[in-house]
């Protein structure tokens, strides 16, 4: 089975720029988390989507959204970008939300840079 | 407040040896403790899961231990190889805070040959 994938891999945005990341689960996984990766603050959740619903949502401004569509596939959007928001940003997918966290697996995420 | 602490400073070892990396957290209740694997410009990749319950786990080369009374879990590798350096990060997933899994900052991890 192919991984877990995102696109764009890289992206250079300028501040009030809005940027859209995409996630594409394993085949078959419904569940689909976003975190965010900096060196100051770690791994730190999102959002989590299973059946195109919002399941659990992290504490992060609502500048940051997410969808999922019906085919599981996830796009996560940073209206406003502001110099903190460069980060490396990841998705995971897990076959069902109840036992799901218990084996996520991760893709390689989107490096965002805002300058 | 809540925080979950892993080894700030890197941890260097000579090939062979048994690394021991740790994992704290304060004022969180955990359904469950999972340990990662990431490397550089990689995503992290799930290691082991140890339930609230379990004292330890163990998968091939590595173990792990839980104390909810010491709210501490540590990770072993034995036998360590210079392919095994990497960040190992923890995470929990606490009970009643909506589902979230919290991960700790992770531990550079460098074994020489």
């Amino acid at each position: 089975k192919a991984g877990v994938t995102q696109t764009p891999r890289y992206l250079i945005k300028t501040r009030g720029q809005q940027v859209t990341l995409s996630c594409s689960p394993i085949s078959g996984h419904r569940s689909v988390s976003w975190y965010q990766q900096t060196p100051g603050q770690g791994l730190q959740f999102l959002f989590e989507y299973f059946s195109e619903t919002q399941r659990n949502k992290g504490n992060f401004p609502g500048r940051f959204s997410g969808r999922q569509f019906s085919n599981s596939r996830s796009e996560m959007n940073v209206s406003t970008l502001e110099l903190g928001d460069s980060a490396l940003y990841l998705c995971a997918s897990s076959p069902n939300p109840v036992e799901g966290r218990e084996t996520q697996y991760f893709g390689p995420g989107t490096r965002l840079l805002v300058l | 407040s809540q925080k979950i602490e892993q080894n700030s400073e890197a941890l260097n070892i000579q090939e062979g040896k048994t690394a021991t990396l740790t994992c704290n957290y304060t004022n969180y209740s955990p359904a469950y403790l999972q340990w990662y694997r990431q490397d550089p410009g990689r995503g992290p990749v799930f290691l082991l899961l140890i339930r609230e319950n379990e004292k330890e786990k163990r998968k091939e080369r590595l173990k792990v231990t839980f104390d909810t009374t010491l709210k501490q879990s540590l990770f072993h590798i034995t036998a360590s190889q210079p392919a095994d350096s990497a960040t190992y990060l923890c995470a929990l997933l606490p009970y009643n805070q909506g589902g979230k899994l919290i991960f700790g900052q992770g531990t550079e991890l460098s074994v020489k040959p």
